[in-house]
């Protein structure tokens, strides 16, 4: 089947637009997570959903960054009022359930504030 | 808090083998992924320890010991093609899916 798919694979924006990613997780994964990568960097968690709970915010940086799941499938994380330091590559991944120890992840969406 | 220690990056030889080390501090500990993550693709997952002891997959194992909160990836017979970042990942606060990654290891293979 389909892995995880992200749109757009890159964007480029101006300092203080706002940008929406979106992400298609792998059919049937309840879990889905938001993750923010810096060039050379680890993986930043952001954002966890499972399932209709209510979503794990702590790791959003700023109320700039808000996420949604709808349907319980595709997400949207939005940025807000874009800052150059938010240039990063942000992942998506999905799992099975929030048990699930392998997490699956997409392309990636490569985000440059100029 | 959480933090995960591991080298920034390791050179090794076509051929050769590699231990990728990975200490952390973590309340709630589950257990310890690691992933690789080629330049400008996305990660995936290698390895996952819940229990103390080596996983073994193909030519790359992993080992974990909760009492010295340490672990690592053992990579063998090295090929070009395991050049790239070696992310290790603990989960905690008692479930498998709340996931820390480390700041990665960039693995040079070299002829």
């Amino acid at each position: 089947g389909a892995g995880v798919s992200q749109s757009p694979s890159n964007k480029v924006t101006e300092k203080g637009k706002d940008v929406e990613l979106r992400c298609d997780p792998i059919s049937g994964h309840t879990a889905l997570y938001w993750y923010r990568q810096s060039l050379g960097q680890g993986l930043e968690f952001l954002i966890y959903f499972q399932g209709n709970s209510a979503p794990d915010k702590s790791g959003l940086p700023s109320d700039r960054f808000s996420a949604e799941r709808t349907g319980g499938s595709v997400s949207t994380l939005t940025i807000q009022r874009t800052q150059q330091e938010d240039s990063a590559v942000y992942l998506c991944a999905s799992s099975l359930a929030r048990s699930g120890r392998t997490q699956y992840f997409g392309p990636g969406t490569r985000l440059t504030v100029l | 808090g959480q933090s995960l220690e591991q080298p920034s990056e390791v050179t090794a030889v076509e051929g050769a083998i590699v231990q990728i080390n990975c200490t952390y501090q973590t309340s709630g500990f589950y257990g310890l992924s690691w992933y690789q993550q080629h330049d400008g693709g996305a990660p995936t997952f290698l390895s996952y320890n819940g229990l103390d002891g080596l996983e073994e997959t193909g030519r790359f194992s992993s080992f974990l010991s909760r009492s010295d909160s340490y672990g690592y990836l053992l990579l063998q017979e090295l090929q070009m093609k395991d050049s790239a970042s070696y992310f290790c990942a603990v989960h905690y606060g008692g479930s498998q899916g709340n996931l820390i990654f480390g700041k990665g290891t960039k693995l040079s293979v070299k002829p």
